[in-house]
C-alpha cells in the first residue's frame, strides 16, 4: 500500500531534550516536507526537501532540522524543545515539487513539550 | 508572499444540505488550488484541485469553482452526508516555492 509512514504518533517530551520524529514514503516520491498544524493557524510548513540531500527553510523553521539522506526517509529534528512546540506535526511527499502536485499525507504526530 | 484566507472556520448543515467553504488568496502569480480533507484521527487528504486555466471542476458530489480575477475560489459539498464532517483546508500555490494553507474549516454534518 502506497503511504506516508510517521512514528511516533504521540511523543510527551521535557524541555531541551533532543528528539527525532521519523517519516518514510514507499512512493519513490522525490518530493518530502513537513508541517505543523496549530489550531487557527492551518498547516505551516517547517521545511522541505526537493530530492536527496536538498533541504530548505519552509515558513516556520526556528528550532528544527532536517536531513534527506535517502529518497524515502526524511526525519524531523528538535535539538532543544521548547514548549512552543507542542504541536501536530506532519510529513508529506509528492510525485512533482510540492507547489502543484497532490500531497500525501502522513497520520501525524502529537508532540507534547513540557 | 501568498496569504490565504479561508471562511467560515466552523460550519454545520443539516444532512442533505448543501456546504460551501470560500477561500481568497494575495497573489496573482497562484495557478493551483486543492482541497483536502483531514478526518478525526488522520493526515489531510486531497478531495479536489483546480488550475488557473479552469473555472470549474467536479467530481460527484463536490465541486470548485475560482474566480482569478477576484483572487477567490470556493468548494461546494452538495447532498451532504455525515461522512462529509470533517475538517477541510484550501490551499494556494503562489509565486514562492511552496503551497500556502488556509487555517481550515470543520464541517458537522447533523443527522
Amino acid at each position: 500500500e502506497a503511504q506516508v509512514t510517521q512514528n511516533p504518533r504521540y511523543l510527551i517530551t521535557v524541555t531541551g531534550k533532543k528528539l527525532t520524529v521519523t517519516c518514510s514514503q514507499n512512493m519513490n516520491h522525490e518530493y518530502m516536507s513537513w508541517y505543523r498544524q496549530d489550531p487557527g493557524l492551518g498547516l505551516r510548513q517547517i521545511y522541505y526537501s526537493m530530492n536527496v540531500e536538498v533541504t530548505d527553510k519552509g515558513d516556520v523553521p526556528e528550532g528544527y532540522k532536517v536531513s534527506r539522506k535517502e529518497k524515502r526517509n526524511f526525519p524531523l529534528i528538535l535539538e532543544s524543545p521548547s514548549p512552543n512546540q507542542t504541536s501536530l506535526y506532519f510529513c508529506a511527499s509528492s510525485p512533482g515539487q510540492g507547489k502543484s502536485s497532490p500531497l500525501h499525507f502522513g497520520n501525524g504526530t502529537r508532540l507534547t513539550v513540557t | 508572499g501568498e496569504n490565504v484566507e479561508q471562511h467560515p472556520s466552523t460550519l454545520s448543515v443539516q444532512e442533505g444540505d448543501s456546504a460551501v467553504i470560500k477561500c481568497t488568496y494575495s497573489d496573482s502569480a497562484s495557478n493551483y488550488f486543492p482541497w483536502y480533507k483531514q478526518e478525526l484521527g488522520k493526515g489531510p487528504q486531497l478531495i479536489i484541485d483546480i488550475r488557473s486555466n479552469v473555472g470549474e471542476k467536479k467530481d460527484q458530489r463536490i465541486a470548485v469553482t475560482l474566480n482569478k480575477t477576484a483572487k477567490h475560489f470556493s468548494l461546494h459539498i452538495t447532498e451532504t452526508q455525515p461522512e462529509d464532517s470533517a475538517v477541510y483546508f484550501c490551499a494556494a500555490s503562489g509565486s514562492a516555492r511552496q503551497l500556502t494553507f488556509g487555517s481550515g474549516t470543520q464541517l458537522t454534518v447533523l443527522p
